[in-house]
């Protein structure tokens, strides 16, 4: 897979802010995967972005895929304690799918 | 329905032995793969396969040896154990292969190696 960079690496937020996180990568991506892992969990998938431009939304969640497909972002609405956990882009080149060092979220209550 | 089982959930090491990382999926999924977990490196992927008698490496295969004998298995072999390979190592499947991007995840086997 293309090599993937995601940033901020940590961010503390107060209960109610919201959360952005942002992928980059300096080549085009075909596609683009979010991954939430709990704390002491196992990663779980939560979309795969495919087209240009393309916005999808899943409660408080939203993700981008930028229109020249070289970045993406998970931005949450009024985070809960729930949220907490560290959010994971992937892409893949072939059968190789491969991450970024992910985003570890805390939120204060 | 179990998903992505791994054994053992906990494993410590001395330095030269060798183990297997057991990972078996009910899915019948054809695409499987092992990534490590490292603090502040996300997830690194060490081998894949994309159905039964086919293996390939990812980014970091070195020191590991895998097999596909069966759909439902995929284990990880280490063969002399060192302590840059204490991490947490994950399988995972995918009913589509990586082109589908969605990967069904096991809970995880802790490593330790001293």
């Amino acid at each position: 897979g293309q090599q993937v960079m995601q940033i901020p690496q940590y961010q503390h937020v107060q209960e109610g802010e919201d959360f952005t996180t942002y992928c980059n990568s300096s080549t085009t991506l075909s596609n683009i995967q979010w991954y939430k892992q709990r704390p002491g969990g196992h990663p779980v998938f939560l979309i795969q972005l495919v087209k240009s431009g393309e916005v999808k939304k899943q409660k408080r969640l939203t993700f981008q895929f930028g229109e020249a497909k070289k970045n993406s972002s998970l931005h949450i609405t009024a985070t809960q304690t729930t949220d907490v956990g560290t959010y994971f882009c992937s892409n893949n080149a072939g059968n190789m799918l491969t991450f970024g060092g992910g985003t570890r979220l805390m939120v204060k209550p | 329905n179990a998903g992505v089982t791994q054994t053992p959930k906990f494993q410590v090491l001395k330095t030269g032995q060798s183990m297997t990382l057991q990972c078996a999926q009910d899915m019948n999924h054809e695409y499987m793969s092992w990534y490590r977990q490292d603090p502040g490196m996300g997830l690194r992927l060490i081998h894949y396969s994309v159905g039964a008698g086919i293996t390939d490496q990812g980014e970091v295969p070195n020191g590991y040896n895998v097999s596909r004998s069966t759909t439902e298995d995929f284990p990880l072999r280490l063969l002399s154990a060192a302590p840059s390979q204490t991490s947490v190592y994950f399988c995972a499947s995918s009913p589509q292969g990586a082109a589908a991007g969605e990967l069904f995840f096991g809970e995880g086997s802790r490593l330790t190696v001293l």
